[in-house]
């Protein structure tokens, strides 16, 4: 659905630097939800979101990894001292309601690090 | 605790030929939703279809349908004709309302068609 954008589509990263993903949801909609594909695998739940509020980090990596979604502005996924396995493809979906069936997805940001 | 799965890794038919995917859910939930995602090379997420838990109508649209089956757990997506477009890694996924609001996603099939 073209209604949920994310950029950049692509980033390399070297070991040990940032990586910010970001992730403009459809308009009016204020549920954000985060997942990770690794390579040659499904999709993985990382983090759920409303406006300004973190409902579920329960798929989120304890270290390194964090999630936001501001009153203003995109939601925002911070990788912190990448290394290679954290290479994956990232998807973001949006909702309006906070009940994630209608599931589209943004086309992903594929993060590389080298 | 909710579970799909997508038995078939790889699949390989030639053009025209019929092929089904195989999808199997776990959960105790009597509410849910099911989806099929298609990934092409290009890597996004396409949404096919998404079906509730009450809904056992089969579906078809186009060249595409799905066969829901609560007695055996199972969402198995049917392509009539294959094309060469239609390769791609294709996903089945579980929505329960009672857990948190995430999809649980098989580990997907990847369709291969032949000219």
């Amino acid at each position: 659905n073209a209604g949920v954008m994310q950029n950049p589509r692509h980033l390399v990263r070297r070991r040990g630097q940032e990586a910010r993903l970001r992730c403009s949801p459809v308009k009016g909609h204020s549920h954000v939800y985060w997942y990770r594909q690794l390579p040659e695998e499904g999709l993985k739940f990382m983090v759920y979101l409303q406006k300004e509020n973190i409902i579920d980090e329960s798929g989120m990596p304890k270290e390194r990894f964090s999630a936001e979604f501001p009153k203003e502005g995109p939601s925002i996924l911070r990788i912190q001292q990448v290394v290679r396995g954290d290479s994956a493809a990232y998807f973001c979906a949006s909702s309006a309601t906070g009940e994630n069936t209608e599931a589209f997805f943004g086309q992903g940001t594929r993060l590389t690090v080298v | 605790a909710q579970k799909v799965t997508q038995a078939q890794t790889e699949i390989s038919v030639v053009e025209k030929e019929d092929v089904t995917l195989d999808c199997v859910y776990e959960t105790r939930d009597t509410t849910y939703y099911l989806f099929w995602y298609k990934q092409p090379p290009s890597g996004e997420l396409v949404f096919l279809i998404r079906r509730n838990s009450f809904d056992e109508q089969n579906e078809i649209s186009g060249r595409y349908s799905w066969n829901f089956q609560k007695s055996t757990s199972s969402f198995n997506f049917t392509i009539t004709a294959s094309q060469v477009v239609d390769s791609a890694v294709y996903f089945c996924a579980l929505y329960l309302r009672s857990s948190a609001r995430q999809l649980t996603f098989g580990s997907g099939t990847q369709l291969t068609v032949l000219p």
